[in-house]
């Protein structure tokens, strides 16, 4: 089945403590996207990344981190979470084409920082 | 930079009565067009989308929406809503020069039954 897999789902966490969030496609898609939806504000873009080893900032990225080594995952990752950091995060993926590139969304990571 | 705005933070229905939910965005260039809906609990599903052609756009669950380039509206409705559609509904915005895409703040939606 083609999917969008995020873990963990839910994580309750500390300030200061490092953690990160999996995100893998078996799409083959070369786009994959992070996002944090918070209340009134919709879903606003942390970081993109084009295909492997190629990774830019989206609108949000302070306080964020990611890696793309291999086309599947595209792990974000927290050095030092805040509570300013605690929302609703999902992981997408799409072809990277020009024109009908639809994004398939994962379940979503529901993360609070303490 | 493209934005998307949408008018109504909440709404709150009976059923049967018609929804349409407003969808405003900013952008110069030409852009795909999509509606998300997001039940209690669960994540994004994709209702309907607009790339090119007929701008009258029929998706699932008997949702359609409309898009108006002139207004650079992308109105989204159902006739006849059912408590089943209550949910979070958000329209997005994505450059037909890129993947990016660019959401509106969302719509909660509250069918009574």
């Amino acid at each position: 089945e083609a999917q969008v897999t995020q873990n963990p789902r839910y994580l309750i966490t500390v300030t200061g403590k490092k953690l990160t969030v999996t995100c893998s496609q078996n799409m083959n898609h070369e786009y994959m996207s992070w996002y944090r939806q918070d209340p009134g504000l919709g879903l606003r873009q942390i970081y993109y990344s084009m295909n492997v080893e190629v990774t830019d900032k989206g609108d949000v990225p302070e306080g964020y981190k990611v890696s793309r080594k291999e086309k599947r995952n595209f792990p974000l990752i927290l050095e030092s979470p805040s509570p300013n950091q605690t929302s609703l995060y999902f992981c997408a993926s799409s072809f990277r084409t020009n024109l009908y590139n639809e994004q398939f969304f994962g379940p979503g990571t529901r993360l609070t920082v303490l | 930079a493209q934005s998307v705005s949408q008018h109504n933070h909440h709404v709150i229905l009976s059923e049967a009565a018609s929804l349409e939910l407003g969808c405003n965005y900013s952008y110069g260039g030409t852009v795909n067009l999509f509606w998300y809906v997001q039940y209690p609990g669960q994540h994004l599903q994709l209702l309907l989308k607009y790339f090119s052609g007929d701008p009258l756009v029929k998706g699932i669950k008997g949702f359609e929406a409309e898009f108006i380039k002139s207004k650079f509206s992308f109105n989204l409705r159902k006739p006849s809503v059912q408590w089943s559609d209550t949910a979070e509904y958000f329209c997005a915005v994505q450059s037909r020069a890129g993947n990016k895409l660019t959401f509106g703040g969302g719509t909660r939606v509250l069918v009574k039954p």
